[in-house]
């Protein structure tokens, strides 16, 4: 079963960089993943979708600060140049005959 | 500019039905296989359901099916969710949103309450 797994949260100081991890479940380390941004009180956003062999394709409008990475059966999203406005929940998503989430991490900026 | 809008949201009594819609704009809608994505009040993103492009393929999640239909028509450029047997488990915000998520919708909310 098609399981991704996240830290509920983390957090790093504004100009500082931070590196979010998915993990997908076992027998499941080939799959691609999508980054989606939430900020409070909105809809999600559509960041990029990272393939198994690191490389990604971002949404129109998502800065260069945003990028995306994999390692195995972890995928990762690194944010550099932390500003305010990144301060937001960010999911994971696969797809495995049906859609499969993350549970989510809630970035904070300090 | 992509657009994706829902409708059909509101105040819904348990064991009820409600229809939601979601018309979309500015890509070509026929050629995108869709989902429904809910998301209770303070929780994560649920998946809800996928229909391909050509309706050939639907999937549900657990959590609704039997209860739940979707459709789409693409003449339209529109997609459903048919939703019946309501309970206040049910109570969310519903997005609509292509296959891996690249474009979404606002969400329209869904509250079954007596």
């Amino acid at each position: 079963q098609l399981v991704l797994t996240q830290s509920p949260s983390a957090s790093a100081s504004l100009g500082a960089s931070v590196k979010l991890t998915c993990t997908l479940s076992s027998g499941h380390s080939s799959y691609a993943i999508a980054w989606h941004q939430q900020q409070p009180e909105k809809g999600p956003r559509y960041l990029m979708k990272v393939n198994s062999d690191g490389s990604h394709s971002k949404g129109d409008g998502i800065p260069d600060r945003f990028s995306g990475s994999s390692s195995g059966a972890e995928r990762y999203l690194t944010i550099s140049s932390l500003q305010s406005e990144d301060e937001a929940d960010y999911y994971c998503q696969a797809w495995g005959s049906g859609v499969v989430f993350g549970g989510g991490t809630k970035l904070t900026v300090l | 500019e992509v657009q994706l809008v829902e409708s059909g949201g509101g105040l819904v009594q348990p064991g009820g039905s409600l229809r939601l819609s979601c018309a979309a704009s500015g890509f070509t809608f026929s050629s995108y296989s869709m989902n429904w994505v809910r998301q209770a009040p303070g929780k994560g993103l649920e998946w809800v359901s996928y229909i391909s492009s050509s309706s050939s393929t639907i999937y549900y999640a657990d959590s609704v099916k039997g209860r739940f239909t979707i459709s789409r028509d693409n003449a339209k450029n529109s997609l459903y969710l048919q939703m019946n047997s309501l309970s206040a488990e049910d109570t969310a915000v519903y997005y609509c949103a292509t296959k891996w998520g690249d474009y979404w919708g606002q969400g329209t909310l869904v509250t079954v309450s007596s």
